[in-house]
């Protein structure tokens, strides 16, 4: 499984577009990138996945790069409500294969 | 609501103790797996059941064992307990193909005194 690197924590103010890039020098072909998002407390929740370019759903958009060596999750306008740890995966989690979600990047949102 | 179910929401128990976490995947989702998220820490991989089989192990304890039951439920079993083990432990749940994600349960949270 494709080792991933994300910031440990990003502070936001309100409204603005938040960007979290994840990096994943040892992506498989096969490999796929899949955001989620953690409240305290609770599970974690998916937001979005990709295999290449981009991809967009009501809730954020996730940016691709050619070589897939990196994503970032594009988080429009945020609100308070969206501080949470996101977390990159990076891997066929279809397989029999181990899963592992890292530390996250804990995001601050501030008013 | 992911359609994970798990039980108790809270546990609280001495050291030495063995206690059972139970897991109920989503409707149609053959595989579960169970993490451990101490405090401020990332989530740990714990071990994957699919349809009734172990599939893969993580940074599971000795003193911790899993199964899943012909039902697909699972449990998770901690025994030995030390005040370390005090975790939120999560079970998540999924079909299993290539792009499917993973549905988390709400979590139980296990308090060792």
């Amino acid at each position: 499984l494709a080792k991933t690197t994300q910031p440990i924590s990003m502070d936001s103010y309100e409204g603005q577009e938040v960007n979290i890039t994840c990096s994943h020098n040892n992506i498989a072909t096969n490999d796929y990138i899949t955001w989620y998002q953690q409240f305290p407390s609770q599970g974690p929740r998916f937001i979005i996945q990709g295999y290449k370019t981009k991809v967009t759903n009501e809730v954020a958009s996730l940016f691709i790069p050619a070589d897939r060596k990196s994503s970032t999750l594009s988080l429009p306008r945020v609100s308070l409500s969206d501080t949470a740890v996101y977390y990159c995966l990076v891997g066929v989690t279809g397989g029999y294969q181990k899963v592992t979600f890292g530390t996250g990047t804990k995001l601050q949102v501030i008013p | 609501d992911s359609g994970v179910t798990q039980t108790p929401k809270h546990l609280i128990t001495a050291t030495g103790q063995r206690v059972t976490l139970r897991c109920s995947p989503r409707s149609g989702d053959l595989s579960v797996y169970w993490y451990q998220q101490s405090l401020d820490q990332g989530l740990q991989f714990l071990i994957q059941y699919y349809n009734g089989e172990e599939r893969a192990k993580g940074n599971i304890l000795e003193r911790f064992s899993a199964q899943q039951f012909p039902d697909l439920h699972s449990e998770l079993n901690l025994s030995s307990l030390e005040l370390g083990d005090s975790a939120l432990y999560f079970c998540a749940s999924r079909k299993n193909s290539d792009t499917d994600t993973q549905y988390f349960g709400p979590g139980t949270r296990l308090t060792v005194l």
